[in-house]
């Protein structure tokens, strides 16, 4: 069985430019989590999708992120323009309904 | 509001010898507690979890927790450690309760070295 797929696996951009992460959950998952992972640090919940319905995205900066999954099941995750401090690990992740996460291998961002 | 705390943020152990990494929550009420581990370049795995019952819980790879009310805690323990247990820790406590893996808060993790 397929794992969850994320690319780019890493993205160098310079402050102010857009950037774009896309992840493809496991086949049959419904559930798609994008976390934020800063050095140093655990994760961080930035959006959660039930099908294409965005469940909580409390944790969304929402000036300058954005997300979708359309038809329920790829997602992308936007962040325009990038910021010095958005520079992090990106992971997605996916769970049939509200069970365990799988998670991806991540997208590491650096903004210079 | 909950929180957890990994008080060790760097663990060096020699190959075959015990392993306990620690965990402390703070919740109002029963914890739904969770143990990960994230591998250099890899995503995070489950290694196991606690919902009710019987506080000594057994995951994957050899490793179990304990989960102790009266502590806070939720430590994670292993027998003897292999070279291919150097990863990173994390601890995770379920946000609302109810059994959800879905509202996951992560502690800050704990880095494991294993010497040969």
């Amino acid at each position: 069985e397929a794992g969850v797929v994320q690319s780019p696996r890493y993205k160098i951009i310079e402050k102010k430019q857009p950037v774009a992460f896309w992840c493809n959950p496991i086949s049959g998952h419904n559930t798609l989590y994008w976390y934020r992972q800063n050095l140093g640090q655990g994760p961080e919940l930035l959006i959660r999708y039930e099908n294409e319905e965005a469940v909580d995205d409390s944790q969304l900066p929402k000036d300058r992120f954005s997300a979708e999954r359309l038809k329920g099941v790829d997602s992308t995750l936007k962040i325009q323009p990038a910021e010095l401090g958005d520079s992090a690990v990106y992971l997605c992740a996916s769970s049939p309904w509200d069970n365990e996460q799988f998670f991806g291998p991540g997208t590491r961002l650096t903004v210079l | 509001a909950q929180s957890v705390t990994q008080p060790d943020i760097h663990i060096t152990v020699s190959e075959g010898a015990s392993l306990e990494l620690r965990c402390n929550y703070s919740y109002g009420a029963t914890p739904y507690l969770f143990w990960y581990v994230q591998s250099p370049g890899q995503g995070l795995q489950l290694l196991l979890k606690y919902f009710s019952g019987d506080t000594l819980v057994q995951g994957i790879k050899g490793f179990e927790a304990e989960f102790k009310r009266s502590q806070s805690s939720f430590n994670l323990r292993k027998p003897s450690v292999h070279w291919s247990d150097a990863a990173e820790y994390f601890c995770a406590v379920d946000r609302f309760g109810g059994g959800s893996q879905g509202n996951l808060i992560f502690g800050k993790g704990t880095k494991l070295s294993v010497k040969p």
